[in-house]
């Protein structure tokens, strides 16, 4: 069974870069079909899909995001991670890594999760 | 405001059945598959339905999922306190190449 852990700072200051790993286990981060994804939840609020990088090392991500956002893939570490540049107070939710399985452009939606971890952006 | 609605919340009294519904448009859930997770507060969303109507393995077949033009619907038969949750419709939005969330529907068990 596929298991993620998010980790990375919970604090991190206005117009710096927040960074946050997802390990994976139980399975290889190469195996095809297999869509790793960020999500953030703000507080009170709905989901938001931040992006994805596939098996290849081809990213897709939020347009309201994509200009500061990097999603990379670490395959001797079995992990993936998320830089979101210039944050602001706005960015401040829980971040979610999750894992979806795909083929031929349909999807088994994302069965896999990590826990989530709170990111507070403040002086 | 997410471009996929829902009602802000539902509730039923045990052994009820309650749907939740999910609007959206032809770019999104008229053109694509509907997926619903169940979120209980402090915890990571699951995974309730795929593909319109699609439970994994171990979702109790108490849980439904349906879709019609743009609109796709999630029922719970038998309601359980343990179904008190947020609910999440899903799906891939066409115009904003990415995925899209509804708001949420928080369900209270009476």
């Amino acid at each position: 069974q596929v298991q993620l852990q998010e980790s990375g700072p919970g604090l991190v200051k206005p117009s710096q870069t927040l960074s946050l790993t997802c390990a994976v286990s139980g399975g290889s981060i190469r195996s095809r079909g297999y869509f790793w994804t960020w999500v953030r939840q703000r507080p009170g609020k709905g989901p938001e899909w931040i992006g994805y990088i596939y098996d290849s090392g081809s990213t897709h991500y939020n347009p309201s995001l994509k200009s500061r956002l990097i999603i990379s893939l670490d395959t001797s570490k079995n992990q993936f991670s998320l830089k979101l540049s210039s944050v602001t107070a706005a960015d401040t939710a829980v971040y979610y890594c999750a894992g979806d399985y795909c083929i031929d452009g349909v999807c088994s939606g994302y069965d896999y999760w990590g826990q989530g971890t709170l990111v507070t952006v403040s002086s | 405001q997410s471009v996929l609605t829902q009602p802000p919340s539902a509730s039923g009294t045990p052994g009820q059945r309650v749907t939740i519904s999910c609007s959206g448009s032809s770019s999104n859930i008229g053109n694509n598959y509907v997926y619903w997770y169940q979120q209980v507060p402090g915890t990571a969303p699951k995974l309730l339905i795929f593909r319109n109507n699609q439970r994994p393995s171990g979702v109790p077949d108490r849980f439904s999922g349906s879709k019609s033009g743009t609109s796709a619907s999630l029922a719970i038969s038998g309601l359980r306190s343990e179904d008190e949750a947020d609910y999440y419709c899903a799906t891939w939005d066409d115009t904003l190449s990415g995925w899209v969330f509804g708001g949420g529907t928080k369900l209270t068990v009476l």
